[in-house]
């Protein structure tokens, strides 16, 4: 079956910029993540959805991040006048419940000029 | 132990040698560990996720084992092929974390050379 989707792929955006990406969780999936992966480091936890409700947003780095899953399955991250500092790739997973694993996208590959 | 800490960083293996490394993870509230396998432009790719202590799995040439009381786990490949180059991640899952989220290593970086 059709795993995990993200779009875009790469994306390269001017400082300043907003930029919006897009994750494609499994169907049926009720949860979803997003993490942040920096060059040389493992990902880190950004947000965590439970259907269409947003339970977690403690990773976000600042009010800049902004996510949504208005439907419980399309979520978007939305970034706002990006910086150089965002440039990492975002990974969204999908959990079918609470107890089995997470399955990953390909990410997205956001580079800030 | 604080963070969930991988080792080595990376690591340069002869095809056909057998390999291991290590994750680290603090033992207090363990709920679950979880490798994956990154591949260059793909998805993480679940490999296994360990509960209890003394925990084995095994995946064809890639098995691992878990010590949930001093809080490691190690990732064994046997008989490296080029295919196994990827980047080996584990991610700690403790019981008071909202939504079971993930924290993870910063991975184990392996190149399997022909």
């Amino acid at each position: 079956g059709a795993g995990v989707s993200q779009s875009p792929r790469y994306k390269v955006a001017k400082r300043g910029q907003d930029v919006a990406l897009r994750c494609d969780p499994i169907s049926g999936h009720v949860s979803l993540f997003w993490y942040q992966q920096a060059l040389g480091q493992g990902p880190e936890f950004l947000t965590y959805f439970q259907n269409e409700a947003q339970l977690d947003k403690s990773g976000l780095p600042s009010d800049r991040f902004f996510a949504e899953r208005p439907e419980g399955s399309v979520s978007t991250l939305k970034i706002q006048r990006t910086q150089q500092e965002d440039s990492a790739v975002y990974l969204c997973a999908s959990r079918q419940g609470m107890i089995d694993t997470q399955y990953f996208g390909p990410g997205t590959r956001l580079t800030v000029l | 132990i604080l963070n969930v800490e991988q080792s080595p960083q990376s690591l340069h293996v002869q095809e056909g040698d057998s390999t291991n490394f290590t994750c680290s993870f603090p033992s207090s509230n363990f709920y679950a560990l979880h490798w994956y396998r990154w591949e260059t432009a793909k998805s993480p790719e679940a490999l296994f996720v360990m509960t209890l202590n003394g925990d084995e799995k095994k995946k064809g040439r890639i098995s691992a084992t878990l010590n949930t009381k001093e809080g490691y786990s190690y990732l064994y490949i046997k008989g490296s092929q080029p295919e196994d180059s990827a980047t080996y991640l584990c991610a700690l899952r403790r019981i008071k974390a909202a939504g079971n989220k993930l924290t993870f290593g910063g991975g184990t970086r392996v190149l399997v050379k022909p």
